[in-house]
């Protein structure tokens, strides 16, 4: 029979162009925020963070944007790399006792 | 490489069998945590234990029963599943339990699949 899987949206960019990936997060009380990315048959690898209190934070090649009022975070990468596809998930520390909820996922695809 | 090391990487076993996932981390964490990923539902959270004891057992099916021994290693150990429990199984642990706003690094998971 058919299989049903989690549909991921999907980016797919060109080498060299910049990527935007989005997320909405579920809880207005999260203070903490994550991007992880995931490839093919490894965990989770942590990329950047930011708290509430920012609105904005730069890493090697990454930018992380935090929209409070509409619950928006983004991820951007610049000159993206082949290197660059995975699956990028969000985290939120709203679960109880603070644990982490984490988003659906968008798969990056690179172009070469 | 993370810091967090889960053994083995591939598990087949049935129905019937007992097995156990282990989880290793040397980075002084105090907080581990086990998430189940599968291809039908976002990453989910299974357990949390902080500082040894269990804080967290998120409705998670008692044929999985995690231990702790000490801040360092997180089993769990599996029993009676059913195939819907194939999935990718992660360890993670943080420094502290994740309120105080410090990021989760994730072992390479146990691809578990129950025939």
């Amino acid at each position: 029979g058919e299989s049903v899987g989690l549909h991921l949206p999907t980016l797919s960019v060109q080498e060299g162009d910049n990527s935007i990936i989005n997320c909405a997060y579920s809880n207005s009380a999260s203070d903490y925020f994550i991007w992880y990315k995931q490839e093919s048959g490894k965990g989770p690898q942590f990329i950047i963070d930011i708290r509430s209190n920012m609105d904005k934070r730069q890493g090697q090649r990454v930018t992380v944007l935090l929209n409070k009022t509409v619950k928006h975070l983004s991820l951007q990468i610049a000159a993206t790399q082949p290197g660059d596809s995975a699956v990028y998930f969000c985290a939120e520390n709203g679960g109880s006792q603070g644990n982490l909820i984490f988003g659906k996922g968008t798969k990056l695809s690179v172009k070469p | 490489e993370t810091g967090v090391t889960q053994t083995p990487r591939h598990l087949v076993m049935g129905m019937t069998n007992k097995k156990s996932l282990k989880c290793e981390q040397h980075l002084g964490h105090n907080a581990m945590y086990w998430y189940k990923q599968s291809a039908k539902k976002p990453l989910e959270l299974m357990f949390v234990y902080n500082f040894k004891e269990q804080t967290e057992n998120n409705s998670v099916p008692s044929r999985f029963s995690p231990e702790c021994p000490n801040s360092s290693h997180l089993f769990l150990h599996l029993h009676t599943l059913q195939p819907e429990d194939s999935a990718l199984y992660l360890c993670a642990s943080s420094q502290a339990t994740l309120t105080r706003g410090t990021e989760a690094f994730f072992g390479q998971g146990t691809r578990l699949t129950v025939v």
